[in-house]
């Protein structure tokens, strides 16, 4: 059973316009969460990540949003650049204080065209 | 290297077989991970280790499949009897241990059980 969800298979975006990719989980125990990118033969890239007593974390051109009443989450790319392209995952953890097992989502495509 | 190394990138073996995959980890890691992905879906938790010890093996699909890291650092992957099904990318994951809020992961390998 999926306890986090990647509704969306793919997103096509232009450059400089954002990107925004969601999430969904199922497990109220999550208390932790992160995004990976992936480029092709390459293993996942962490990207950022959130703790559940935040609702918004920011690192440059990336934000993530967490709302845990919807448990919802979702990540926005300002502005979008074509090297930007690839998988993006987005991962839990029941972490704890211990990072421990992540479950994944089955990812997002992103391409961003010029 | 910096990084999470695993060896081989690519391995292609016969039904029935048995494979052994290895990862060697970041220097002072003391968290390890095993995950495989499949085809169109994220990756997949196999087994944890904290140190020499298995903290979390819930992910292992069958007694087949079995790994090590008897020195707690380098960690080796096996696969007895490999079926068709085996066939996904093998990814291992490193991070510091207790109140890490990230895992680094290898580029992974290759399976193809022919």
């Amino acid at each position: 059973d999926q306890q986090v969800k990647q509704n969306s298979p793919s997103l096509s975006v232009q450059e400089g316009r954002i990107s925004i990719l969601n999430c969904d989980y199922t497990n109220s125990m999550f208390d932790y969460f992160l995004w990976y990118k992936k480029y092709p033969a390459e293993g996942p890239t962490f990207l950022i990540s959130i703790s559940s007593i935040k609702d918004k974390n920011e690192d440059g051109r990336f934000t993530v949003f967490l709302n845990k009443s919807a448990k919802h989450l979702s990540l926005h790319i300002v502005p979008s650049q074509p090297g930007d392209s690839a998988v993006y995952f987005c991962a839990a953890s029941a972490r704890g204080s211990t990072l421990g097992r992540l479950y994944f989502g089955r990812g997002t495509q992103l391409t961003v065209w010029p | 290297g910096a990084g999470v190394s695993q060896t081989p990138s690519n391995k292609v073996t016969e039904k029935g077989k048995y494979v052994e995959l290895r990862c060697d980890p970041i220097s002072g890691h003391t968290a390890l991970y095993w995950y495989r992905q499949s085809l169109g879906q994220g990756p997949e938790f196999l087994i944890y280790f904290q140190g020499t010890g298995a903290a979390d093996d819930s992910g292992l699909p069958n007694d087949r499949f079995f790994a090590v890291r008897p020195e707690g650092s380098v960690s080796t992957l096996k696969i007895q009897r490999t079926e068709r099904g085996d066939s996904a990318v093998y990814l291992c994951a490193s991070s510091f241990g207790p109140g890490s809020t990230e895992a680094f992961f290898g580029q992974g390998t290759r399976l193809t059980v022919v």
